[in-house]
């Protein structure tokens, strides 16, 4: 079993639409939890750090379960701008970060 | 743009050619990190340098030499590779490794290499 599952997409979406992703990680021991966001053929950047209690930033809400070992993203009003793979990170004890594969997003017109 | 700079940006080697590449970051930064990103695969962590020291090697091969001569520059030296090391390598830093430090990552735009 891959340490952090995501579902690769692509999601395609129009604009002004909600959509969630979710993401699976098998280290119970894992202490922090980040979305990273990547464009096309260009560097990941930190999109937000998930807490445990959830948070939101704008139009993007991230939640945390540790029950069920997963972690969320929601963008509500998708604009053309958020298409972007989005990345899973999970840090585990010892500071390790890992990565999952990302998920697809395209957002249309 | 991001505080960390990588030349090349496009690299293609042959088999047994040597190449370097190379990372800078002007954020201050005392921990540095070499990855790997191939299509459709998650980021692969290769090395951590903290303050100049390599604290992790991720199991990487000999054919890939890093070198780090202070805080602010990370260096792949890179010989004898073989075609599925094409992919692209991406330099980041962070404040440091430790519980708070680790936790942001700035990467540098990468260098993506085709070894033919």
């Amino acid at each position: 079993r891959k340490e952090v599952e995501q579902d690769p997409g692509p999601f395609n979406v129009p604009e002004g639409a909600t959509v969630a992703f979710n993401c699976t990680y098998s280290n119970s021991a894992s202490q922090s939890f980040f979305w990273y966001r990547q464009d096309c053929r260009k560097e990941p950047k930190l999109l937000m750090s998930v807490y445990s209690s959830g948070n939101e930033d704008g139009r993007f809400t991230a939640q945390l379960n540790r029950a069920s070992q997963y972690i969320s993203l929601l963008i509500r009003d998708s604009k053309l701008s958020d298409s972007a793979t989005y990345l899973c990170v999970v840090r585990h004890s010892g500071n390790k970060l890992v990565f999952g594969a990302g998920t697809i997003l395209r957002v249309k017109s | 743009e991001t505080g960390v700079t990588q030349t090349p940006r496009h690299l293609v080697m042959g088999m047994t050619n040597k190449k370097s590449l190379k990372c800078e970051q002007h954020l201050g930064h005392n921990a540095m990190y070499w990855y790997k990103q191939s299509a459709k695969k998650p980021l692969e962590l290769m090395f951590v340098y903290n303050f100049k020291e390599q604290t992790e090697n991720n199991s990487v091969p000999s054919r890939f030499s890093p070198e780090c001569p202070n805080s602010s520059h990370l260096f792949l030296h890179l010989h004898t590779l073989q075609p599925e090391d094409s992919a692209l390598y991406l330099c980041a830093s962070s404040p440091g490794t430790g519980t708070s430090g680790a936790n942001v990552l700035t990467f540098g735009a990468g260098s993506r290499l085709t070894v033919l």
